[in-house]
């Protein structure tokens, strides 16, 4: 059965601490791995996409990494406004994406 | 605007009641999501439309839930005798045939009461 698990559940940061999020995932025949941020009231916003292991790409201070097991979101001096819910998802066809339940992060000044 | 639009934005509804959720995506896109996120939770997948293709409706809960989308535009989800445990946020998602990102709408708040 396809599963993602997201850790931690949650990650407090103080402004400019670095940290990665953990996305673990089982999927038959892996077609993407998906990253979207979640503001309080809102729906997802998509962030990136990563099709085969070794894969990165980045966006400002984010930068997503891929193996043939896990995703890992990492952040990089991270601001105040980073602070969201992110979620990891997977799809092993085009018509379902599988949610993890997501990392909570909140950044202080 | 651009983007994926659902209404109404809330809705609170007593036990029993049947409600309709809409949603308009974005012009162009061919393929329709329909998620349910409870409270703290990830996105359960609910329906999925592409083209003119018979959806797949694997992850609607029950026979209560059914919902339906005019060629490749408006689709409405309707919940029949709605219970509490209905009470989530019900988002809309919609893309172009690439498996890249979907755009996702700001989702309807439904409270069963």
């Amino acid at each position: 059965e396809d599963q993602v698990t997201q850790s931690p559940e949650a990650l407090r940061l103080q402004e400019g601490e670095s940290s990665s999020l953990n996305c673990s995932y089982t999927v038959s025949g892996l077609r993407g791995l998906f990253w979207y941020r979640q503001d309080p009231g809102k729906g997802p916003e998509f962030l990136f996409t990563l099709y085969s292991a070794g894969e990165e790409k980045e966006k400002e201070r984010l930068k997503a990494t891929l193996t043939k097991k896990e995703s890992f979101l990492h952040i990089t001096a991270p601001k105040p406004e980073d602070s969201a819910t992110y979620l990891c998802a997977v799809s092993g066809g085009y018509n379902k994406l599988i949610f993890g339940a997501g990392t909570r992060l909140a950044v202080h000044p | 605007g651009a983007g994926v639009s659902q209404s109404p934005s809330n809705k609170v509804t007593e036990k029993g009641k049947d409600v309709e959720l809409r949603c308009d995506p974005i012009s162009g896109h061919t393929a329709l999501y329909w998620y349910r996120q409870r409270l703290g939770q990830g996105l359960e997948f609910l329906i999925y439309f592409q083209g003119n293709s018979a959806p797949d409706k694997s992850g609607l809960p029950s026979d209560r839930f059914s919902a339906e989308r005019t060629g490749e535009s408006v689709s409405t989800l309707t919940i029949q005798r709605t219970q509490q445990e209905d009470s989530a946020v019900y988002l809309c998602a919609s893309s172009s045939p690439d498996p890249g990102g979907r755009s996702f709408g700001q989702g309807t708040r439904l409270t069963v009461v």
